[in-house]
């Protein structure tokens, strides 16, 4: 199935370090979700954007709807164990259908 | 406001046999989606229900169906079920452009 490009696709980091993580897409997106899923979990939704250019804080987590409206990103300052998990981006595109794409997510790691 | 909840939560099936698998979505919500997860693969798309109607369809086989009800509770059916089919099945449901609540998945083996 069609899905978005996002990366890197894993990553370790030591507490306290600041992450980015992005995705991008070849078609225009109007909506963009970041996701996280724990062990055993469904995943959790994190930030939602809903126009180009939008910045939206969620705690230690900013995302940014990208200007081209192809590509969004993640970050996550000062990083602790418990951000440990995979991080997923979702679009909606804009001449699509109502279903939202996953991206094959980014598996973070914390190191102590 | 209650969560989505799947069930069952666990599923141990022979190859050959068929499942059902359930999603009761959050009150008020008309959307549901079912995705299939494996490790390889990531969230794959397996269809939408929006008010009782099938409203987008992904790349599965059609031993795949599913169907939604008046009150928005969903199931999923596979049959015919192939070692393949082992994965966690997640339900997402959703009104509007909010975003999708996810439920904490059906994990399914078949032996």
């Amino acid at each position: 199935g069609q899905q978005l490009n996002q990366s890197p696709q894993s990553m370790f980091i030591q507490e306290g370090e600041d992450v980015s993580m992005n995705c991008t897409s070849s078609s225009i997106f109007n909506t963009w979700l970041w996701y996280k899923q724990e062990p055993g979990e469904g995943p959790v939704l994190l930030i939602a954007l809903y126009k180009a250019g939008e910045l939206t804080s969620n705690g230690r987590l900013t995302a940014q709807f990208g200007i081209t409206r192809k590509d969004s990103f993640l970050n996550i300052s000062a990083s602790i164990p418990s951000d440990v998990g995979i991080y997923f981006c979702a679009g909606r595109e804009v001449a699509g259908t109502y279903k939202y794409i996953f991206g094959t997510g980014t598996r973070l790691k914390v190191l102590a | 406001k209650a969560g989505v909840t799947q069930t069952p939560r666990y599923l141990i099936k022979t190859r050959g046999q068929q499942v059902t698998l359930s999603c009761s979505p959050i009150s008020g919500h008309r959307s549901v989606s079912w995705y299939q997860q494996t490790p390889g693969q990531g969230l794959q798309f397996l269809f939408e229900y929006f008010s009782e109607t099938q409203r987008n369809k992904g790349n599965f086989p059609g031993r795949f169906s599913g169907r939604q009800f008046s009150n928005s509770r969903s199931e999923m059916n596979v049959s015919t079920l192939e070692l393949g089919d082992s994965a966690l099945y997640l339900c997402a449901s959703g009104e509007g452009d909010y975003g999708y609540t996810f439920g904490s998945g059906t994990r399914l083996t078949v032996v």
